[in-house]
């Protein structure tokens, strides 16, 4: 099942433009990630981000990350067409030692297109 | 430092057949974790093994198994195919639970 859902399914820009993608979970978590995956190949981690953590950064990156309202963000500034990916954000529920900690549940993606 | 290898690139099988895929983690990485990518589910869980023990086990019915040898390379095995076994298999390694996770790049797995 799916944890993760994120909004929207597909983002258009052009280049220059920021990108934000949402993503919403339902159980409490240890941490959450965003990946990259270009063409149906592997995913690239982007940022990981801890329970206790309110903001990450990570060059044009931001995460945030709201606990209370179970849900985190991920904005990219000033795109680039080599940004065209599908993005997906995934959760490591659980405590430490708790039979869900290092299972990922990775959302649908979003699937974001920068136009040069 | 070298990534994650995941052999082979591409599989064609037919129904009933039985697949073994590899993936080799990162130098000093222990924990290798199994996904299945497919258009209809997306990203599921398949198993996660560190230093050689099944650490965690997704929804999937025991004809997908694994393990891990002692120097931490990992493979899959799907025995007794079925068309619904299609998909994108991938392999992510990490040093430990609660860090990210680098990704092979998959084998493509197509059941005919």
């Amino acid at each position: 099942s799916q944890q993760g859902e994120e909004d929207p399914q597909a983002l258009s820009i052009q280049e220059g433009e920021n990108a934000t993608m949402n993503c919403s979970y339902k159980t409490s978590i240890n941490n959450l990630q965003w990946y990259r995956q270009n063409s149906g190949r592997g995913l690239v981690h982007l940022i990981l981000i801890r329970s206790n953590e309110r903001e990450k950064h990570s060059g044009r990156l931001r995460v945030t990350l709201d606990t209370s309202k179970k849900s985190s963000s991920l904005l990219i500034t000033a795109s680039r067409a080599a940004d065209t990916a599908s993005y997906f954000c995934a959760t490591d529920a659980g405590g430490a030692g708790g039979t869900s900690y290092g299972k990922l549940t990775f959302g649908q993606g979003t699937i974001l297109t920068v136009h040069p | 430092k070298a990534g994650v290898t995941q052999t082979p690139r591409y599989l064609i099988k037919t129904r009933g057949q039985q697949v073994t895929l590899s993936c080799s983690p990162i130098s000093g990485h222990r924990s290798v974790s199994w996904y299945q990518q497919t258009p209809g589910q997306g990203l599921q869980f398949l198993f996660e093994y560190f230093s050689e023990t099944q650490r965690n086990k997704g929804n999937f019915p025991g004809r997908f198994s694994g393990r891990q040898f002692s120097n931490s390379r990992s493979e899959m095995n799907v025995s007794t195919l079925e068309l619904g076994d299609s998909a994108l298999y991938l392999c992510a390694s990490s040093y430990d639970r609660g860090y990210g996770y680098t990704f092979g790049s998959g084998t493509r797995l197509t059941v005919v």
